[in-house]
């Protein structure tokens, strides 16, 4: 079975361009998470997604940072413009959000190394 | 910001030795999940607690949620190189999906 797919694995810009990261979640999977790690900070909640409406975007850093989930099987993060701290590891997961308890297990992508220079 | 301030940061052990790596808070959580990450690739669930002083084991590996659902352990018996990786706790908020991750614990066991 395929597992959480995120494109492109490794990203290389140029500060102030668009950057637009990809996830396609597990199939019937009705919660999509992304996070950033990084040293300094370990890893972080940006976004969640509960049935492709945006539950809590808290974490994202500021406005240059967006997320989107058309539907049910795709999510984007989009930076724009991009800046040199925003170098890091972004990561994508998903999960089956149960009715009762919150105890999911959320599986992560391999996650894409994005640098910006 | 709710916090989970995870120790040792760094741990460089000998095959066979036994370690214990601790996950503290001043928050309580509903459940507490930990994680390893091997490099490359995104983190894998190794265990959920969910009662206060719940132990679980899986393998050589013995995982106990605090009392007080602050804090938890992590006991590796007899390391081996396939545990090196990064560990991860993480608590849930009450009532939500979303995940608190710890600062980490970056695991090398040497043959």
């Amino acid at each position: 079975d395929a597992g959480v797919i995120q494109s492109p694995r490794h990203e290389v810009t140029e500060m102030g361009q668009e950057v637009t990261l990809r996830c396609k979640p597990i199939s019937g999977h009705n919660s999509l998470f992304w996070y950033r790690q990084t040293m300094m900070r370990g890893l972080e909640l940006l976004i969640y997604f509960n049935n492709n409406v945006p539950i809590d975007d808290s974490g994202m850093p500021e406005d240059r940072f967006s997320a989107k989930m058309p539907n049910a099987s795709f999510s984007t993060l989009k930076i724009q413009p991009s800046e040199p701290r925003d170098s890091a590891v972004y990561f994508c997961a998903s999960s089956l959000a149960r009715l009762a308890g919150n105890y999911n297990e959320q599986f992560f992508g391999p996650g894409t190394r994005l640098t910006v220079l | 910001t709710q916090l989970l301030e995870q120790s040792p940061q760094f741990l460089s052990i000998q095959e066979g030795e036994n370690l214990t790596v601790y996950c503290n808070s001043s928050s309580v959580f509903s459940s507490l999940q930990w994680y390893r990450q091997e490099p490359g690739e995104g983190p894998v669930l190794l265990v959920t607690v969910v009662t206060g002083g719940e132990v679980k084991k899986l393998k050589r590996l013995t995982f106990q949620f605090g009392d007080a659902r602050k804090d938890s352990s992590l006991h590796i018996t007899a390391a081996q190189p396939g545990d090196t990786g990064l560990y991860l706790c993480a608590g849930f908020h009450f009532n939500t999906d979303k995940l608190i991750f710890g600062t980490g614990t970056r695991l090398q066991v040497f043959p």
